[in-house]
């Protein structure tokens, strides 16, 4: 268990649909990273927060957006959703600052749009 | 940005055998190399890392060895046990400075098969 937790586990939804995951990170740690992992496109870095701020953008579709909270927990929010948006979503976190340290992931959130 | 090449994209050993995945790296400021097994369905779990200003890393039957010049960077496992079958990503990112560091750059993954 690497403390980074991830709700929900499955999500199923129709394309057009919007969903909201969320990731609260381990204690203590200030930055969350939010990562897409399919078949064809591998592991893929979305956005980093650092403590309430928007640190860096991947290659993140406008659909989606994201946000982290005072208490640090984040939530990715993916909307006019596409078949091509079935993924597994994994938070990860780290202890964040100037310097980037280890990440730990969370068990993920899959999931599959219809 | 960063572009991470991982080979091979299989690997198929014997139990006992050693097994090496190779990674390349394109952005010369990279200077902090994370390896993640991820189990089938499972979370990415970091098995060992390795920092620019050290040339190798081991970790009982894993190391890790980086050549900064030719920006490569390679997953040694000795004596691999059936458990060890996975698939295994290399990463690479800043430790610090710019807009980039702590964004992870994952290679495609190699899928390990170690055969009993």
């Amino acid at each position: 268990d690497s403390g980074v937790t991830q709700t929900p586990k499955h999500l199923i939804t129709a394309t057009g649909q919007r969903v909201t995951l969320r990731c609260s990170p381990r204690s203590g740690d200030l930055s969350v990273y939010w990562y897409q992992q399919s078949l064809d496109q591998g592991l893929q870095f979305l956005i980093h927060y650092y403590n309430g701020e928007e640190r860096a953008k991947g290659n993140i579709l406008e659909r989606f957006s994201a946000q982290q909270f005072p208490d640090l927990h984040s939530e990715l929010n993916l909307s006019s959703l596409e078949l091509g948006d079935s993924a597994l979503y994994f938070c990860a976190s780290s202890v964040g600052g100037l310097a980037a340290n280890e990440q730990f992931f969370g068990p993920g959130t899959r999931l599959t749009v219809l | 940005g960063e572009n991470v090449e991982q080979h091979p994209s299989t690997l198929s050993v014997q139990e006992g055998d050693s097994a090496v995945i190779k990674c390349t790296y394109s952005d010369s400021a990279s200077n902090y190399f994370p390896w993640y097994k991820q189990e089938l369905g499972k979370r990415p779990q970091l098995i060992i890392d390795i920092r620019s200003n050290v040339g190798e890393k081991k970790d009982q039957r894993i190391a890790v060895t980086l050549n900064k010049t030719a920006k490569h960077f390679s997953l040694h496992i000795t004596e691999t046990q059936p458990e060890d079958s996975a698939v295994y990503f290399c990463a690479a990112t800043r430790l610090a400075g710019g807009t980039s560091y702590g964004k992870l750059t994952f290679g495609q993954g190699t899928i390990l098969t170690v055969h009993p």
